[in-house]
């Protein structure tokens, strides 16, 4: 199974600034998704990016994906308090239906 | 649509015990349910992917005899804790698919205290 490993850990801004979080991978994928999870919930499905894809946008939300760094990074414009939480990715692909997720970034947005 | 609900949100139970999860697709048939464990702050660990009316396939490490895993319907799975013991304590999460469909829905988890 592949595993994406987020990075930064730990990501603390305030509101209004945006959040840069980035994602690295090991091997070929058919898909990257990242999702949210607040605080003793589960996960919340973001968005997807496909291999043959380079950037995807979702109301405040823009991810790219570099399958040549096999790196994908999310960012989150004018963010607002209520975007705290973990934010995970998970990889797809190289055979396997089973997505697996990284260690997350945990984003803290002071108001 | 895609929701998926689990029932307990919250179980504490006595160290011996077993406890039971169960995970439900509530407007779509969940061909393959999985079933993660997390500790605070850490990633999602899966334990074992199951497909309906199939034995689940666990990942390595996860004892089958502990966790029991019943993938019945295509809209319900169920995760058995037997002879629960406090390091089984976490929050536990499943997951549901619908065929070779690439997103997978979330539950909201089940967060276990085995005292």
């Amino acid at each position: 199974s592949q595993q994406g490993e987020e990075d930064p850990q730990a990501l603390s801004i305030q509101e209004g600034e945006n959040a840069t979080m980035n994602c690295s991978y090991k091997t070929s994928i058919n898909n990257l998704q990242w999702y949210r999870q607040n605080s003793g919930r589960g996960l919340v499905h973001l968005i997807l990016i496909r291999s043959n894809e380079r950037e995807k946008h979702s109301g405040r939300l823009r991810v790219t994906l570099d399958t040549s760094k096999k790196s994908s990074s999310l960012l989150i414009t004018a963010s607002r308090a209520a975007d705290t939480a973990s934010y995970f990715c998970a990889t797809w692909g190289g055979g396997s239906y089973i997505p697996t997720f990284g260690r997350g970034t945990s984003l803290i947005v002071h108001p | 649509g895609a929701v998926v609900s689990q029932h307990p949100s919250w179980v504490i139970c006595k160290s011996g015990t077993s406890v039971k999860i169960e995970c439900r697709s509530l407007d779509f048939q969940a061909t393959t349910m999985f079933w993660y464990r997390q500790f605070p702050k850490q990633s999602l660990m899966l334990m074992a992917t199951s497909n309906e009316g199939s034995k689940a396939t666990y990942e390595q490490g996860v004892e089958k005899d502990k966790f029991l895993i019943n993938h019945a319907s295509l809209t319900l799975s169920t995760l058995t804790v037997t002879s629960a013991h406090p390091e089984d304590s976490s929050f536990y999460i499943c997951s549901a698919r619908s065929g070779r469909q690439e997103t997978q829905y979330f539950g909201p988890g089940t967060r276990l205290l085995v005292l």
